[in-house]
């Protein structure tokens, strides 16, 4: 069965902390994979695409790699505003559609000043 | 440019009972996606749909659960009969593409709950 795990499930950090979070998958067949950020009571915002294994991505104190097995969100110095749920996504090229992404459960960051 | 909007935010329905959910793409987006997310689970993708068209229902329920997006108006999710494990968020997501990147514009949801 195809999965998409992600760990830590919760991760507390003090403000300039640098750590990684875990997405690890079981997938025959990667399209793509899809970081995604979630505040409470929102819905998910796209953070960044990875197509292939050694492509990494970066975004202020954000950054994504990704390869073979797992993918990494490296968070360096966070901030207090860098604080929620930050989402892995698969997308599959067995056939499926578009848009039919496989979500991990989540890692809930929390960012202490 | 607005977002995805997304109505009712929150819904209290009695079991049995029909609930509709509605959602707006973004302006100038012509597909659109329904997610459910129930309590300490993922995601989960329930249906593609482009207008007047539904392109991947595979991960929607066989009963009780339909979606449509027609050419005017808003893509309704609609669940019969509703029953207490149908108490979840659902999210509706819009995209401009028709090739695939994984970005996909999600709405704030609607609270969906079962007494």
């Amino acid at each position: 069965e195809d999965q998409v795990t992600q760990s830590p499930e919760a991760l507390r950090l003090q403000e300039g902390e640098s750590s990684s979070l875990n997405c690890s998958y079981t997938v025959s067949g990667l399209r793509g994979l899809f970081w995604y950020r979630q505040d409470p009571g929102k819905g998910p915002e796209f953070l960044f695409t990875l197509y292939s294994a050694g492509e990494e991505k970066e975004k202020e104190r954000l950054k994504a790699t990704l390869t073979k097995k797992e993918s990494f969100l490296h968070i360096t110095a966070p901030k207090p505003e860098d604080s929620a749920t930050y989402l892995c996504a698969a997308d599959l090229n067995y056939g499926g559609s578009q848009g039919n992404l496989i979500f991990g459960k989540g890692t809930k960051l929390s960012v202490k000043p | 440019n607005a977002g995805v909007m997304q109505n009712p935010r929150h819904l209290v329905r009695r079991r049995g009972q029909e609930a509709r959910l509605r959602c707006s793409p973004m302006k100038g987006h012509s597909h659109v996606y329904w997610y459910r997310q129930l309590p300490e689970e993922g995601l989960k993708f329930m249906v593609y749909l482009q207008k007047e068209n539904i392109i991947d229902e595979s991960g929607m329920p066989k009963e009780r659960f339909s979606a449509e997006f027609p050419k005017e108006g808003p893509s309704i999710l609609r669940i019969q009969q509703v029953v207490r494990g149908d108490s979840a968020a659902y999210f509706c997501a819009s995209s401009p593409w028709s090739e695939n990147t994984g970005e996909l514009f999600f709405g704030e949801g609607s609270r969906l709950t079962v007494l």
